[in-house]
């Protein structure tokens, strides 16, 4: 079956540090890869993609590549802000028919000025 | 522009009470559509998703049930709610391609 393995949190960090969330994941078939990010009291948003190997979705700052050789989608950002406290979820996709969405427990992630 | 709505935003019942949940999408059409459940400090659990009107399937055993009764409305009920059904409810759209959007979130407290 499909699994995804995201480090545990939470994950405190300082204001402009250096992130990373590490990813992790088994699956049949090829599937595509997700970040989604949910801001405290909300829904969740999708932050980036990447949909084949060696793919780099990106968005905000963020960026994950997607590696087939080591099944990762690490998470990364440069120089963190306040704003981006909140959780983040890794995600896998296998098309079959309808898109099913595996996700990882979740990344809190908490930056202090 | 597609949306997704969900209502109530908040919600406490007492155990044994009946539910339901709405989500409605508008800007697209022939959504398929999904309801997750995230329990606190947990991660998501995909607990429905439809491909049609009329058309439910269940991802795992539980005290819920969902319904789509037109092509951009997707409910979940329950008849007697449980303690352990209190959660994070979200309910999400995709166009087929994979990608999935997320509704705004229902917060349930049963008591």
């Amino acid at each position: 079956g499909n699994s995804v393995t995201q480090m545990e949190g939470p994950v405190t960090l300082s204001e402009e540090a250096f992130l990373t969330i590490n990813c992790t994941y088994t699956a049949t078939g090829y599937p595509s890869l997700f970040w989604y990010v949910q801001y405290p009291g909300e829904g969740l948003q999708l932050l980036l993609k990447a949909t084949k190997a060696d793919d780099k979705g990106s968005n905000k700052g963020f960026e994950a590549t997607y590696r087939k050789e080591t099944t990762s989608f690490h998470l990364e950002k440069g120089s963190v802000q306040v704003s981006d406290s909140a959780v983040y979820f890794c995600a896998l996709s296998v098309l079959v028919g309808n898109e099913k969405l595996t996700f990882g427990t979740g990344t809190r992630l908490t930056i202090i000025p | 522009s597609q949306t997704i709505h969900q209502w109530p935003a908040t919600l406490v019942q007492p155990v044994g009470s009946p539910l339901s949940l709405e989500c409605t999408v508008e800007g697209t059409s022939n959504p398929n559509l999904y309801w997750y459940r995230q329990a606190a400090g947990r991660g998501l659990q995909l607990l429905f998703y439809s491909v049609g009107i009329g058309q439910i399937s269940s991802e795992v055993p539980q005290n819920l049930s969902a319904s789509r009764p037109q092509d951009r409305q997707f409910i979940l009920s329950s008849k007697k709610l449980l303690l352990s059904d209190s959660g994070f409810y979200l309910c999400a759209w995709s166009d087929g391609r994979e990608t999935q959007y997320f509704g705004p979130g229902t917060r349930l407290l049963v008591l």
